[in-house]
């Protein structure tokens, strides 16, 4: 079993709709919560960043962790084109050491 | 915001060759860097931890005499993939870690190795 579970999709949305993505993990030393937003052949970038449960919101995107559940969402809002990419969760230790999902990939329709 | 630079970002190398993939932090020191490979439509997989001054730690199943790691300075770090083969052939990218400050390790743009 990995550690960390993501559905790579594909997931095609159309223009202002709202994009869903969500990761399961197995791993319960995870303590650091990331999502992050890869364009084809670039390295990630860095979206959202949460430590402990609850949800966090920055602008369209809003990230959520339920460590009960061992869960993890991230959702984007009034989603555009531009937000076409492949999105990854990604959770570490205290180490700095990042464990990824396999990533998910979003075409938003205009 | 910070910048961490790969060079080159795409390479093509004969089998048996060895090819050096350099890892520069532009704008911070980096006591600690990471280098990932990520193949097709799979996820990033940590391959190594490099810090300065001192010798990588490989994670398991990665042959630490293949894939070379040397980290020099607070701004560079470097992994050569000696005797190239065919299966070696990935997108490999490192990312820095600041010395300072409390912030997540900022991602290079990557390199796309394929060996032929």
């Amino acid at each position: 079993q990995k550690e960390v579970e993501q559905d790579p999709g594909p997931l095609s949305v159309p223009e202002g709709a709202i994009v869903s993505l969500n990761c399961t993990y197995s791993n319960s030393a995870f303590q650091y919560f990331m999502w992050y937003r890869q364009y084809s052949r670039k390295g990630p970038e860095l979206l959202m960043y949460t430590y402990s449960s609850g949800n966090k919101e920055d602008g369209r995107f809003t990230a959520q962790v339920d460590k009960s559940s061992k869960y993890i969402s991230l959702f984007i809002r009034d989603s555009q084109p531009s937000d076409s990419a492949t999105y990854l969760c990604a959770m570490r230790r205290g180490d700095y050491k990042l464990s990824f999902g396999a990533g998910t990939t979003v075409t938003v329709r205009a | 915001g910070a910048v961490v630079s790969q060079h080159p970002s795409w390479v093509i190398c004969k089998s048996g060759t060895s090819v050096k993939i350099e890892c520069r932090s532009l704008d911070f020191q980096a006591t600690t860097m990471f280098w990932y490979r990520q193949f097709p439509k799979q996820s990033l997989m940590l391959m190594a931890t490099s810090n300065e001054g001192s010798k990588a730690t490989y994670e398991q199943g990665v042959e630490k005499d293949k894939f070379l790691i040397n980290h020099a300075s607070l701004t560079l770090s470097t992994l050569t993939v000696t005797s190239a083969h065919p299966e070696d052939s990935s997108f490999y990218i490192c990312s820095a870690l600041p010395s300072v400050g409390n912030t997540e390790a900022f991602f290079g743009q990557g390199t796309r190795l394929t060996v032929v």
